[in-house]
């Protein structure tokens, strides 16, 4: 069975400072990762996702991971944070086995931007 | 450019009652899903359908069903409604491969009372 693990249910940056969250993987086979962010009353939305490729991948709005297979994690920065990115973020894994998308989520991390 | 749409979005119960959540996407997806949210424990996954015509049990199935009704729509019935079941249900979507994201919609903010 898959896991996904964040690290720090709440992160407190200044705004202009680094974003870094933190997201570890258990899984028998790489699996494809996904990172979310949730807007307060709002759905889920994409920000990036790794399949194959690449190990370092770009999303929107200015954040990327760096998928590491040796260390099993997917962490997720921004260099810059800015007072928009105040959100929960979630990270997910998808298993490679089954055909169709079913999605383990890890329990979110909030991250919290002040001025 | 509706995505998943999913109504109500607020809705109060007494407990035992009985209670559709409605779900409708415009993206031909042949995947659905239902996931409840509640805090600290992220998103569980309730019940999915990996194309129409089938459903299976996700992570937290007991005391849901699900209509899985034509390839847009998919429901999640809570039979008698229990205040464990106050959460946030989303509905998501996709296309029938793994390697591909999950679309969400807003929300339905659930309370039991």
């Amino acid at each position: 069975a898959q896991s996904v693990t964040q690290l720090g249910s709440h992160v407190s940056v200044s705004e202009g400072a680094l974003v870094l969250l933190r997201c570890n993987y258990s899984s028998s086979v790489p699996p494809y990762l996904f990172w979310y962010v949730q807007y307060p009353n709002q759905g889920l939305q994409l920000l990036l996702k790794y399949t194959t490729g690449a190990t370092l991948v770009k999303g929107i709005n200015g954040f990327e991971a760096e998928f590491k297979k040796s260390e099993t994690s997917f962490h997720l920065t921004k260099p810059s944070a800015h007072m928009s990115d105040a959100a929960e973020y979630f990270c997910a894994v998808s298993d490679r086995k089954s055909g169709y998308s079913t999605l383990t989520f890890g329990k979110g991390t909030m991250l919290l931007v002040s001025p | 450019n509706a995505g998943v749409t999913q109504t109500p979005k607020f809705q109060v119960l007494k407990t035992g009652q009985s209670m559709t959540l409605q779900c409708a996407q415009d993206m031909n997806h042949n995947s659905m899903y239902w996931y409840r949210q509640d805090p600290g424990m992220g998103l569980r996954l309730i019940y999915y359908s990996a194309s129409e015509g089938t459903t299976d049990k996700g992570e937290v199935p007991n005391g849901y069903n699900v209509s899985r009704l034509n390839k847009r729509e998919f429901s999640l019935r809570l039979e008698s409604a229990a205040p464990s079941q106050t959460s946030v249900y989303f509905c998501a979507s996709s296309v029938e491969d793994s390697n591909q994201p999950q679309h969400f919609g807003d929300g339905t903010r659930l309370s039991i009372l």
